[in-house]
């Protein structure tokens, strides 16, 4: 079952700069998507969603993009903080279904 | 911010052996899941409980797993025969009306 997936394992990107994180999809059924970030020995802490209607969600340095035909989505952070180095998770909601789908999660490095 | 609590953080069993794992969800949550991870995959669903009865399960979720919330406040997750293979992080969840969850910290189980 890999109807979500993140095809970059690790991200390593300079303090100050942008991260950008990809989750690309094949179930065109899925009407939310949601970031999560996992600290070690923590749970996923959600960031940041979007509904499949929009193109695009902003939270302070935090931006989603979704793109339907290309059935990709995007996390953008801007300025990258130390505090940002986590494995990020893209997640995918099925309507009428209870569950969410994880992709296998990005783990983003930031250099000082 | 209102947490899911797990316990414990760290279980060890033997194989064959029983495990019941622990949570409290938020108070005002009305939708409780159990997730797990191995060590280096994705975040995987294992079952959806609302109004006292199992919503959703997975292929994951057989005869051995059962989920139970036997006092309003508490959700547990029991193996009833653990395996080699059970071994994983736990996670629990739970969500008011909204998609987004919100996950407890895990149990990590280790089944020797």
């Amino acid at each position: 079952d890999q109807q979500v997936k993140q095809n970059s394992p690790s991200l390593s990107v300079q303090e100050g700069r942008i991260s950008i994180l990809n989750c690309d999809y094949t179930n065109s059924m899925f009407d939310y998507f949601l970031w999560y970030k996992k600290y070690p020995a923590e749970g996923p802490t959600f960031l940041i969603s979007i509904s499949s209607i929009k193109d695009k969600n902003e939270d302070g340095r935090f931006t989603v993009f979704l793109n339907k035909s290309a059935k990709h989505l995007s996390l953008h952070i801007v300025p990258s903080q130390p505090g940002d180095s986590a494995v990020y998770f893209c997640a995918a909601h099925n309507f009428g279904n209870e569950k969410l789908t994880f992709g296998t999660g990005t783990r983003l490095t930031i250099i000082p | 911010e209102p947490e899911v609590t797990q316990t414990p953080s760290h279980q060890v069993t033997q194989m064959g052996q029983e495990v019941i794992l622990r949570c409290v969800p938020i108070s005002n949550h009305l939708y409780f899941y159990w997730y797990r991870q191995i060590l280096g995959q994705k975040v995987e669903f294992l079952v959806s409980f609302y109004n006292n009865e199992i919503s959703e399960k997975s292929e994951i979720f057989d005869d051995q797993f059962s989920v139970e919330r036997p006092d309003g406040s508490n959700f547990t997750l029991k193996i009833r025969s653990t395996k080699l293979e059970d071994s994983a992080m736990y996670f629990c969840a739970s969500r008011e009306r909204g998609i987004r969850l919100f996950f407890g910290s895990g149990t990590q189980l280790s089944v020797l």
